[in-house]
């Protein structure tokens, strides 16, 4: 699986959308994005994924660029709730079914 | 909306002691996993599970661990002889398919801590 690149941490203030990125420079073309996200010490939890459209959902958009070499998370309008370490994983159609965390990047929204 | 649930929330055992760890996966999926994650550090994975069989597992997964589909709706993990580097939280996950397409949900955790 490609890995991935995320900032350490970012701050954004309650309200304003949050704007996660991830760099994939080695991505092929059968692997999919996906981002979790893990609340203290919570299970991960699935935010979105995509294979190269944007994607967007009720929590979430997804924006691939066009080369698929990077992307971002996109939460747009981030509460106190949304204070979590981000994963930006990388995943192979067909092959290893597991999920690589990396460090991923913990997001705090501030009041 | 359906989820992975897994019981207990806290473990607590003594070293050398054996554990079972439980996990109800989402009704309708096929495909389950195990996790860990040691306190400071990344989620890893440990094993894959399908039809019966172990499908992958990682070399964390050594002869200490098993695990077990019992019925239809349960999937355990047991650690035989419990180390202190065993204290993690553990993760179990569910997938409908095996394709890269399908999304793992995860179950909240138990945390298991060897004295």
């Amino acid at each position: 699986d490609a890995k991935t690149t995320q900032p350490p941490s970012m701050d954004c203030a309650e309200g304003r959308a949050a704007n996660l990125p991830c760099n994939h420079s080695t991505i092929s073309g059968n692997e999919y994005v996906y981002w979790y996200r893990q609340i203290h010490s919570q299970g991960p939890q699935y935010i979105i994924h995509g294979l190269k459209n944007n994607e967007t959902n009720e929590m979430a958009s997804l924006i691939i660029t066009e080369d698929r070499k990077s992307s971002t998370l996109i939460l747009p309008h981030a509460t106190l709730r949304d204070t979590a370490v981000y994963y930006c994983i990388v995943r192979v159609v067909g092959g290893a079914q597991k999920l690589v965390f990396g460090q991923g990047t913990r997001l705090t929204i501030n009041p | 909306e359906p989820e992975v649930t897994q019981t207990p929330s806290h473990q607590v055992t003594q070293m050398g002691q054996e554990v079972i760890l439980r996990c109800v996966p989402i009704s309708n999926h096929l495909y389950f996993y195990w996790y860990r994650q040691i306190l400071g550090q990344k989620v890893e994975f440990l094993v894959s599970f399908y039809n019966n069989e172990i499908s992958e597992k990682s070399e964390i997964f050594d002869d200490q661990f098993s695990v077990e589909r019992p019925d239809g709706s349960n999937f355990t993990l047991k650690i035989r002889s419990t180390k202190l580097e065993d204290s993690a939280m553990y993760f179990c996950a569910s997938s409908e398919a095996w394709r890269g397409g399908s999304t793992q949900y995860f179950g909240p955790g138990t945390r298991l801590t060897v004295l």
